[in-house]
């Protein structure tokens, strides 16, 4: 049964501290992205890609978020450094719209609490 | 930019009647619509999705949700709602499947 896999599950850090979140989105899926939720935001998504390539990171903060796609079974979301406001859940989800199929894939989440 | 719209932030409904979650969009061209469901602790799941054809779409758990073009609309709907249905929707919209913009969701409690 093909399917996302975030890691960790749970993370509590301190405030400054640097935080890595994985993600192994669904062998043949070339598009990833990367959502944040919160109760006041609700879903927002930070960063996209599409074979590897980020083709949008305008919903994530620039100064501290960062995203990449090392390979195509790794994306991965650090903050550096960390603050409390970025506590929330962060999702991982996947989709291959070659396959006409054109629905995401989600990851069961990382949930981040920052002290 | 599209946009998605979802009027109610609950929905109470007793088990056994007709629910309805009402979704509105904005989108340039021909708009791709889906709807996720998300239980507690879990990422989002695929309910159902409308790209072209019929506008009745049927989908997982005995959903449905109509397009209709004119009022940009995609209501969510079941005959006969299940206290297991209760959970946080959310409507989407994808322009070709290039990014996926969710509505704020829409909280369902099906009461006994």
């Amino acid at each position: 049964d093909a399917r996302v896999t975030q890691t960790p599950r749970h993370k509590v850090t301190e405030m400054g501290q640097e935080v890595t979140m994985r993600c192994q989105p669904i062998l043949g899926h070339n598009t990833v992205f990367w959502y944040r939720q919160t109760m006041m935001q609700g879903l927002e998504l930070l960063a996209y890609f599409r074979n590897r390539a980020p083709l949008d990171d305008s919903g994530m903060p620039k100064d501290r978020f960062s995203a990449e796609m090392p390979d195509a079974t790794l994306a991965t979301l650090k903050i550096q450094p960390s603050e409390p406001r970025d506590s929330a859940v962060y999702f991982c989800a996947s989709a291959q719209p070659e396959d006409r199929d054109e629905k995401l894939f989600f990851g069961s989440g990382t949930q981040l609490s920052v002290l | 930019a599209q946009s998605v719209a979802q009027p109610e932030d609950q929905v109470n409904v007793a088990e056994g009647n007709p629910l309805t979650v009402k979704c509105t969009y904005s989108v340039s061209g021909n708009p791709y619509l889906f709807w996720y469901v998300q239980y507690p602790n879990r990422g989002l799941q695929f309910l159902l999705k409308y790209i072209t054809g019929d506008n009745l779409v049927k989908g997982s758990y005995g959903f449905e949700a109509e397009f209709n073009k004119s009022q940009t609309s995609f209501h969510l709907k079941k005959p006969s709602a299940l206290v297991s249905d209760s959970a946080l929707y959310f409507c989407a919209v994808s322009p070709y499947g290039q990014n996926f913009v969710f509505g704020p969701g829409t909280r369902l409690s099906v009461l006994p």
